[in-house]
């Protein structure tokens, strides 16, 4: 499986876009990007996941480098809320849904008032 | 639409016991997975079910097990416990097994060997 490289943590003020960087060097042509989120104490979220190109939901924004070598996750307009560590995960071709994830240490995200 | 929901939340047991952990994947959902998640190894994959079959397996021993039933509820077991098994169980689950797919985790079941 593809590794994943993040910091291992990042300050924004709230209400401050916050972006989070992935780099994915040895990602295979067919493996997606994925990012959960785990507030503390709670199982991880899902919020996002793209292929090659960038993508929107009402979470976030995932874009994708051309190379697709790395990526950056965009929280928008960050809230307290947002505090939390923040899994960039390469998903293997094979399984689906969450067999096999392999979750790193991720990137401690602090929102600051 | 209830979410997944993982019983118990807290557990305590003494170490050569087994224990029995139950997931109830959301209402569809056919592929269920369990992760252990402990402060020094982050979250590692155990086992994935999908249609009663255990799909895939991660790197732990023989003492854990799980299984699947046909209404895709799940239960995993560790037997012999040991103190290192204390840690953060979590159950997700989602739709199928199509790769492009996210997926829903539950709370977590915390297990505490003592």
């Amino acid at each position: 499986d593809a590794k994943t490289t993040q910091p291992t943590s990042m300050d924004c003020a709230e209400g401050r876009a916050a972006n989070l960087p992935c780099n994915h060097s040895t990602i295979s042509g067919n493996e997606y990007v994925y990012w959960y989120r785990q507030i503390h104490s709670q199982g991880p979220q899902y919020i996002i996941h793209g292929l090659k190109n960038n993508e929107t939901n009402e979470m976030a924004s995932l874009i994708i480098t051309e190379d697709r070598k790395s990526s950056t996750l965009i929280l928008p307009h960050a809230t307290l809320r947002d505090t939390a560590v923040y899994y960039c995960i390469v998903r293997p071709p094979s399984g689906g849904g969450a067999d096999g994830l392999t979750f790193g240490k991720g990137t401690h995200l602090i929102i600051q008032p | 639409k209830a979410g997944v929901t993982q019983t118990p939340r807290y557990l305590i047991k003494t170490r050569g016991q087994q224990v029995t952990l139950s997931c109830s994947p959301i209402s569809g959902h056919r592929s269920v997975s369990w992760y252990q998640q402990t402060p020094g190894q982050g979250l590692q994959f155990l086992f994935e079910y999908f249609s009663e079959t255990q799909r895939n397996k991660g790197n732990f021993p023989g003492r854990f097990s799980g299984r699947q039933f046909s209404n895709s509820r799940s239960e995993m077991n560790v037997s012999t416990l040991e103190l290192g098994d204390s840690a953060l169980y979590l159950c997700a689950s989602s739709p199928h097994r199509e790769v492009n797919t996210e997926a829903f985790f539950g709370q977590g079941t915390r297990l505490t060997v003592v």
